[in-house]
């Protein structure tokens, strides 16, 4: 089974328009960590915000905001007035809290095209 | 922002070669981690390094060797190249932030072997 979703393969927004990016994710284990990376056409991966499982409030960063409903184990990346620069493949990823397991479990990502 | 560094950032060579990819960070990290991700798809670990003299294999079975004699250095090798290589392989660390680690990449090397 997947671990991590990402059911939106791309997406095209129009400048300075909000936008949801979706992701859902699959554990068992009750500790966890999830991610959000940006990956531009130059390929390097780009850190931009995390959210631990037992953290109460949404983790926000700049433009950048994770709608975390742990019921519903979505986590989706809200990024508010979009910019050109934006555009980028987006990858949701988790790690679970076992000792041992370093892994980030990345999900398949989501290609935003920001329209000028 | 963090530094790591990762060298060549393109390489293409012939069916057969011996290469080395190089992957270096500034910032004392004991964990390193090396990814395999093909164009457009989801990263996968290959190899992953606790500290120095530690090395494990990741979840994708990869024919590549990793060596972690320094804590800054982590090089992949790849004995033979063949063309079922051709890929982009992603060095990363992570440092602690509270209970979660937060992995920062190199900016990739992206391999065709022909």
């Amino acid at each position: 089974a997947q671990k991590i979703t990402q059911t939106q393969p791309g997406m095209f927004v129009q400048e300075k328009e909000a936008v949801t990016l979706d992701c859902t994710y699959d554990t068992s284990d009750p500790s966890y960590g999830l991610f959000w990376y940006k990956q531009p056409s130059s390929g390097e991966m780009i850190f931009l915000i995390y959210q631990g499982s037992y953290d109460q409030q949404n983790a926000t960063e700049g433009r950048y905001s994770l709608n975390f409903q742990k019921a519903r184990k979505s986590a989706n990346l809200v990024i508010s007035a979009s910019q050109l620069g934006d555009s980028a493949m987006y990858f949701c990823a988790m790690r679970e809290f076992n000792f041992g397991n370093e892994k980030l479990t990345f999900g398949t990502g989501t290609r935003l095209t920001i329209i000028p | 922002e963090a530094d790591i560094y990762q060298t060549p950032r393109y390489l293409v060579i012939g069916t057969g070669k011996k290469i080395t990819l190089e992957c270096s960070q500034t910032m004392g990290h004991d964990k390193m981690y090396w990814y395999q991700q093909d164009p457009g798809m989801e990263l996968h670990l290959i190899h992953y390094s606790y500290g120095v003299n530690s090395t494990e294999k990741g979840d994708l079975s990869s024919e590549s060797t990793v060596s972690r004699i320094r804590t800054e250095h982590f090089p992949l090798t790849l004995e033979s190249a063949r063309p079922s290589h051709t890929s982009q392989y992603l060095c990363a660390s992570s440092e602690a932030q509270g209970e979660w680690e937060t992995q920062y990449f190199g900016p990739g090397t992206r391999l065709l072997v022909l």
